[in-house]
């Protein structure tokens, strides 16, 4: 079956704290994956991809397939970057999305 | 800049009403899709479309419909409300030139008393 799991609901961290936010997947194939990003009163929007292997507001994230994991990793935490945070996967060839559950992503001042 | 908008931010029905939400983007896109947004369960597709007249079954469909008669245009219709589909609605739309990109809408948050 193909399946995304965010094992956290929420995640709260201190400015400046490093942040890892969790994904792992399921899927039998060579899987695209990405990460997207709602902020407060925003709408949802791509944050990065696997493909592009790019750090987007400082954030990166490396797809492991001996794990099936995809974490979203940043160095120093920064208030701004309180959201709520998907990972999603797309099977091959189909434009479909199968997002996780989501991560609340807290940094406290 | 693309944009994708729905016909309303709120709406309050009542059980067994038939319900229309509205999504039009403006970027000339090919696929469109409907998602409900649930705490702790994310987002669920409920259906999509390739193409005009075109429509594809989600992970949860049962109790909608939808219907795509102009490209820019993509309606996702509760046949009769029920109370389990009080949710945020979100539209999106992406172009097959980069189908993994989807542009949101800003969701639609329907409560059914």
């Amino acid at each position: 079956a193909q399946r995304v799991t965010q094992p956290e609901k929420l995640l709260s961290v201190f400015k400046g704290a490093p942040v890892e936010l969790k994904c792992n997947y399921s899927y039998s194939g060579s899987p695209e994956l990405f990460w997207y990003v709602q902020y407060s009163r925003q709408r949802l929007q791509l944050l990065l991809r696997h493909i592009s292997r790019e750090s987007i507001k400082g954030f990166t994230a490396d797809l492991n397939k001996g794990e099936t994991s995809f974490h979203l990793k940043k160095p120093f935490a920064q208030e701004e970057d309180s959201a709520m945070y998907y990972c999603a996967l797309s099977p091959r060839a189909t434009g479909k999305l199968i997002f996780g559950q989501g991560t609340t992503l807290q940094v406290k001042p | 800049d693309v944009k994708v908008t729905q016909s309303s931010r709120y709406l309050v029905k009542r059980t067994g009403e038939k319900v229309f939400l509205e999504c039009v983007q403006d970027m000339d896109h090919e696929n469109m899709f409907w998602y409900r947004q649930d705490p702790g369960l994310g987002l669920r597709l409920i259906y999509f479309s390739y193409d005009v007249k075109m429509k594809e079954k989600g992970d949860i469909p049962e109790g909608y419909s939808v219907s795509r008669e102009k490209k820019e245009r993509f309606s996702l219709i509760l046949e009769s409300a029920s109370t389990n589909q009080t949710s945020m609605y979100l539209c999106a739309s992406s172009s097959p030139l980069d189908t993994y990109e989807q542009y949101f809408g800003p969701g639609t948050r329907l409560t059914v008393t």
